[in-house]
């Protein structure tokens, strides 16, 4: 089946630490995304990239940093500078650019104590 | 600069009747403007998309969209709801294909259907 996996659904972290969430994706897409949600708000873009070994910031990237090294694969990493990372991150990808369908995975939920 | 408001946080609706999910918007360029649907702890899912052609915009599971340029609005239509429609709605507006591009969500309308 074709699509994008996130690993994994919970994740439970000590402030401090750094944390990585993994996505994975099958559909042969150029562009990847991530987002942040928050309770009762919208999805805020956090980081794109739209080919392998470039990447751009999103409106909330402080804190948070990226590779693409291969285009299947856009780990995120959630650094000790993140103010507030409890929240759930949705990964995505697209055929084109921001203007094209997304098509997203399930998430992960991270919970900082 | 682009925004996107969508004007009811919560639609409560009976099985059967119609579903009206509002949506303003907007954009100094062309937008590509999205309707998106949540469940309960689940990614997204695309209902429909405008990108400029046909202004009435048909999407999934029944629902349909219409552009309207002078009123900037988008809104999410169905006619008749289903139990399994209720779900989170995201109206989104995005533009360009370049280091201007840009991407807005609202902030969503949580849609409930009474038996």
């Amino acid at each position: 089946d074709g699509g994008i996996t996130q690993s994994p659904k919970y994740l439970f972290r000590k402030e401090g630490q750094n944390v990585t969430l993994s996505c994975e994706q099958n559909l042969n897409h150029d562009a990847m995304y991530w987002y942040r949600q928050d309770p009762g708000q919208g999805l805020r873009l956090i980081y794109y990239s739209q080919i392998v070994n470039d990447f751009q910031k999103g409106d909330i990237a402080e804190g948070y940093s990226v590779s693409r090294e291969k285009k299947e694969s856009f780990p995120l990493t959630v650094t000790s500078a993140q103010k507030n990372p409890t929240a759930f991150y949705l990964c995505a990808s697209s055929m084109t650019g921001l203007d094209g369908e997304q098509y997203f995975g399930p998430g992960t939920r991270l919970t900082v104590t | 600069a682009q925004s996107v408001t969508q004007l009811d946080s919560h639609v409560s609706v009976s099985e059967g009747t119609p579903v009206l999910l509002r949506c303003n918007y907007s954009s100094s360029y062309s937008p590509s403007l999205f309707w998106y649907v949540q469940h309960p702890n689940k990614g997204l899912q695309l209902l429909l998309k405008y990108t400029s052609a046909a202004t009435l915009v048909k999407g999934i599971n029944g629902f349909e969209a219409e552009f309207k340029k002078s009123e900037t609005s988008f809104h999410l239509t169905k006619p008749s709801a289903h139990m399994s429609d209720a779900a989170e709605y995201f109206c989104v507006v995005s533009v360009g294909y370049s280091s201007a591009s840009k991407i807005i969500f609202g902030s969503g309308t949580r849609l409930s259907i009474r038996p």
